[in-house]
């Protein structure tokens, strides 16, 4: 199975400052077809996990551009600039290209 | 807009079976395939599987094989996922989530105990 190792563990952030996740797979992301499925996620505390950004670095409906994907490969990262008290929670990444589809271990963002 | 409503809690002995529920609404249902994936403190977020509800046909992670079954009704626009010989390990939150992950349910509690 694909590992993603997600880094770091934890953030501490202050209200409007930025914060950088990484993703780094054990394997190429890169479908035969050409398309890289790693995705972005956001779990807030007693909700579902909602999407924020699919295939490395495209926002979904509704999600502020304050939320940017890059990578390749196998090292992907989010960034969250002007962190705002509604983006506390564990960020997830998620690959597509192979099966099984596989999650990595999440990382929490508090606020400092 | 797109809806995942899924079925309520479930308290359930070990060794028994127990089937969940996914009703969608707000698009077409037969249009995208539904995935299903279990969440637990200790092993984080894992894929059971996916299915096509147009056609039926699934495909499941190795390590759900055997525990999970994913059928659909579509004439109620429902996905459902039983679980079977459940054992304490078996204990999480499932949810169902649409297509590449895209909107998920509020997810099921189930609590596997004697």
């Amino acid at each position: 199975d694909v590992v993603l190792t997600q880094t770091p563990v934890s953030l501490l952030i202050s209200l409007g400052g930025q914060a950088s996740i990484s993703c780094r797979s054990s394997q190429s992301l890169v479908h035969s077809n050409g398309n890289t499925y790693l995705h972005w996620y956001l779990q807030k505390p007693g909700q579902s996990p909602q999407l924020l950004i699919y295939q490395v670095s495209n926002r979904f409906s509704g999600i502020p551009d304050r939320f940017s994907g890059s990578g390749s490969g196998t090292d992907f990262t989010l960034k969250i600039s002007r962190v705002e008290p509604e983006d506390l929670g564990v960020y997830y990444c998620l690959q597509r290209t192979h099966n099984p589809y596989t999650f990595g271990a999440g990382t929490k963002l508090e606020l400092k | 807009q797109v809806q995942l409503q899924q079925s309520g809690a479930e308290l359930v002995k070990p060794g028994t079976s127990v089937k969940l529920s996914c009703k969608a609404s707000g698009y077409t249902f037969t249009s995208n395939h539904m995935n299903w994936i279990k969440q637990t403190t200790g092993q984080g977020l894992e894929w059971i599987g996916i299915i096509n509800p147009g056609s039926g046909g699934t495909s499941y992670n190795v390590k759900f094989k055997g525990k999970a079954t994913l059928t659909v009704d579509k004439s109620s626009s429902t996905a459902f996922m039983q679980l079977s010989s459940l054992t304490p390990e078996d204990s999480a939150v499932y949810y169902c989530a649409l297509g590449w992950f895209a909107y998920w349910g509020q997810g099921t509690l189930v609590t596997v105990s004697s």
